[in-house]
């Protein structure tokens, strides 16, 4: 069993629809979980960062850690299709991921529809 | 100019050759990675290096190796590339201590 679980879509939404992308872990170590956005053919950027459990918003964006049931979430209010991307949760048991680094998840891909 | 640059960019090699990819940042930063991106695969850490003194293995080294030629250089290499080395290689930096990682554009390596 992977450590990270993320649905690799694609999630196809009509725009101004409020997107959920989720990913669950089994690794109860981790306490520091990130959401990065992938255009193509470009690097990953960091969108949000959490630390244990709780909410975090930013703009339009959210992320949620519900960490006693290993489950993270992004949401995307009033979904634009410059959001079109792919979205990868990241998370690790220290800051800055200490020895062992980021584990991702695989990645889900998003498309709103305009 | 982008903080942390690739290169090349895009590369296509026989199996058998060795390649080497480089990457060069301007952010000052002291740990640098290198990550490769598989379809259905998600990002995989193959090294990383704290300082210049310092590099580690990560979950997926057999068969790279790597050098960190100053603080700003990180750069990885594939001694006899082989057609499952085929992926995106990323390149990130981050400050120690700190959860943001920040990533290059990627090499897109293909092993014939």
């Amino acid at each position: 069993q992977k450590e990270v679980e993320q649905d690799p879509g694609p999630l196809s939404v009509p725009e101004g629809a409020i997107v959920s992308l989720n990913c669950t872990y089994s690794n109860s170590a981790f306490q520091y979980f990130m959401w990065y956005r992938q255009y193509s053919r470009k690097g990953p950027e960091l969108l949000m960062y959490t630390y244990s459990s709780g909410n975090k918003e930013d703009g339009r964006f959210t992320a949620q850690v519900d960490k006693s049931s290993k489950y993270i979430s992004l949401f995307i209010r009033d979904s634009q299709p410059s959001d079109s991307a792919t979205y990868l949760c990241a998370m690790s048991a220290r800051p800055g991921g200490g020895a062992d680094g980021l584990t991702f998840g695989k990645g889900t891909h998003l498309i709103i529809q305009p | 100019d982008a903080d942390v640059t690739q290169t090349p960019r895009n590369r296509i090699t026989k199996t058998g050759k060795r390649i080497m990819l480089e990457c060069s940042q301007t952010k000052g930063h002291d740990r640098m990675y290198w990550y490769r991106q598989d379809p259905g695969l998600g990002l995989r850490l193959i090294y990383y290096s704290f300082d210049v003194k310092d590099i580690n293995k990560g979950e997926i080294s057999d068969g790279y190796s790597v050098s960190r030629q100053a603080q700003a250089k990180f750069s990885l290499s594939l001694e006899s590339a082989i057609p499952n080395q085929t992926a995106l290689y990323f390149c990130a930096t981050s400050v120690g201590g700190t959860d943001t990682q920040y990533f290059g554009p990627g090499t897109r390596l293909t092993v014939l």
